[in-house]
C-alpha cells in the first residue's frame, strides 16, 4: 500500500518564476492538505482540498493556488515566486470524516528560490 | 488565531532515561490535539489524536495526556532509546475548522 507520494523531492527556481508541486494521497484517502514549513517554524496550513474543491484556506496570498483531481491527487501552484517562498512543502492526506482523523504526510518537496 | 506552543525547543536525554515535553493551546473552542514524530529524512508520522479532556493514549514506551480545560498536553517517553531521536510536533484543531495549527516542535536527541 503506497503511502503519500510527492514530486519532485527538490526544486530550484528563480524569483518571479512559477512552480507546480504534486501529491498522490494514500490509497483510500479523499482529502489532501498542503503545508509550508519554513526554517525554524512548524508546518503552516496552506489549504485543504476535498471533492475537487478548496475546502479551507490558510493565511497565504492568492499566488498560492491548488487543484484536486478526480483520483484525489493534488497540485500546489505558486506564481511569481519570492525568496521567502523557499521552504519545505508537505502534502498530507486523510479521510474526510468528523475531522479528527490523523494525517499521513509525504516526505515533502524542498523548494529553493534564488 | 489559534496559537500552539511547545516546550522545550530542544532536549538532550541520556539513553535509558525518561522524559516529557509540553504542548499548550487555547482551551476555548478546542476540538482535537495531534502528536506527530518526525525523524530526519523521513515524513512526519502520527502518534496520537486526542479529543476528550483527561484522555490518555499509549503506544509502546510513548504516552500522552490531554487537559482541554487548561489547554495543555504532555508527551512522555519512558526509557529513551536512540531511535526516539526526532522532532515531536503537536497540532491543535478548533471546532468548525479543518485547519491543523502546528507548534514549532521539540527536537529530542538521545545520547547513547
Amino acid at each position: 500500500d503506497a503511502g503519500v507520494t510527492q514530486s519532485p523531492t527538490h526544486l530550484i527556481k528563480t524569483r518571479g518564476q512559477q512552480v507546480t508541486l504534486r501529491c498522490s494521497p494514500k490509497s483510500g484517502h479523499d482529502t489532501v492538505s498542503w503545508y509550508q514549513q519554513a526554517l525554524g517554524q512548524g508546518p503552516q496550513f496552506i489549504f485543504q482540498y476535498y471533492e475537487e474543491e478548496e475546502r479551507q484556506r490558510g493565511n497565504f496570498p492568492d499566488r498560492f493556488s491548488g487543484h484536486q483531481f478526480p483520483n484525489y491527487s493534488s497540485e500546489l501552484n505558486v506564481n511569481a515566486l519570492l525568496l521567502g517562498d523557499s521552504a519545505l512543502y508537505l502534502c498530507a492526506s486523510s479521510l474526510a470524516s468528523f475531522g479528527n482523523e490523523k494525517l499521513f504526510f509525504g516526505s515533502g518537496t524542498q523548494l529553493s528560490v534564488l | 488565531i489559534l496559537n500552539v506552543e511547545q516546550s522545550p525547543q530542544s532536549l538532550h536525554v541520556q539513553e535509558g532515561d525518561s522524559t516529557n515535553f509540553t504542548c499548550s493551546f487555547p482551551s476555548s473552542n478546542f476540538y482535537a490535539l495531534h502528536w506527530y514524530r518526525w525523524e530526519t529524512a523521513k515524513s512526519p508520522e502520527a502518534l496520537f489524536v486526542m479529543t476528550l479532556n483527561g484522555d490518555e493514549k499509549k503506544k509502546g514506551r510513548i504516552s500522552a495526556t490531554l487537559n482541554t480545560k487548561e489547554g495543555y498536553s504532555y508527551l512522555y517517553i519512558k526509557g529513551s532509546q536512540p531511535e526516539d531521536s526526532a522532532t515531536y510536533l503537536c497540532a491543535a484543531k478548533n471546532f468548525g475548522n479543518e485547519k491543523l495549527t502546528f507548534g514549532t516542535g521539540t527536537r529530542l536527541t538521545i545520547i547513547p
